[in-house]
């Protein structure tokens, strides 16, 4: 069965710091991880990673994927309030779906 | 414009009924999905959809089952309503075909409640 696990579970902060979230995945035949900001609602798209050891940025928000130990980071710079939210990773392997880790909560105090 | 959306965004209703679920999606993408997320926010794939496959997640009862008009919807039956099935449930959509390799649009969700 396909899995993945994200660590730590949650995380509180001060405006400033700098954070990196962490995504371990197992799945079989592999194609690509998905990085997710949830706030109140829906989940919103961040990054999508596919190849090994190229940096995706956007903003304060950078990640980067590792296919030989399966794992991703999500980096985030300077935090700010607006970044608390629960981040999720997902993959996709060869069942053609997305799995979801339980996700990280992050919390930025002023 | 809303990409996808979903209808109603509550519903409170009592065991055993049955209750159906909207979703739209305006983004002309080929597959559509629902996922269930419980009170510790875990979100879980229920169906995978597009106009020639459905993958089913086997863990999903069969109460549960997704009906699709055309491209653009994908609505999701409830038969016989359980306690358990108390949660939010989302509903995305992706181009590029079933593979689920592409970027996923959420909808907003929608939150059930049984009572």
């Amino acid at each position: 069965e396909d899995k993945v696990v994200q660590s730590p579970l949650s995380l509180v902060v001060h405006e400033g710091d700098t954070v990196t979230l962490n995504c371990s995945y197992e799945v079989t035949n592999f194609r690509s991880l998905l990085w997710y900001k949830q706030e109140k609602k829906a989940p919103t798209f961040l990054f999508m990673l596919t190849s090994s050891g190229i940096e995706k940025k956007s903003g304060r928000l950078s990640s980067i994927l590792d296919k030989k130990e399966l794992f991703s980071i999500l980096n985030i710079t300077a935090t700010q309030t607006g970044d608390s939210a629960v981040y999720l990773c997902a993959a996709s392997g060869s069942a053609r779906q997305l799995t979801f880790g339980s996700g990280t909560q992050l919390t930025v105090l002023p | 414009d809303t990409a996808v959306s979903q209808t109603p965004k509550y519903l409170v209703t009592q065991m055993g009924n049955d209750k159906s679920i909207k979703c739209e999606q305006n983004l002309g993408h080929d597959t559509m999905y629902w996922y269930k997320q419980d009170s510790k926010k875990f979100l879980k794939i229920m169906f995978s959809y597009n106009n020639k496959e459905l993958i089913i997640n086997e863990t999903v009862p069969n109460r549960f089952s997704p009906k699709s008009p055309d491209k653009a919807h994908l609505n999701l039956h409830i038969n016989s309503l359980e306690l358990g099935d108390s949660a939010v449930y989302f509903c995305a959509s992706s181009g590029g075909g079933i593979s689920g390799i592409y970027e996923q649009f959420f909808g907003p969700g929608t939150r059930l409640t049984v009572l």
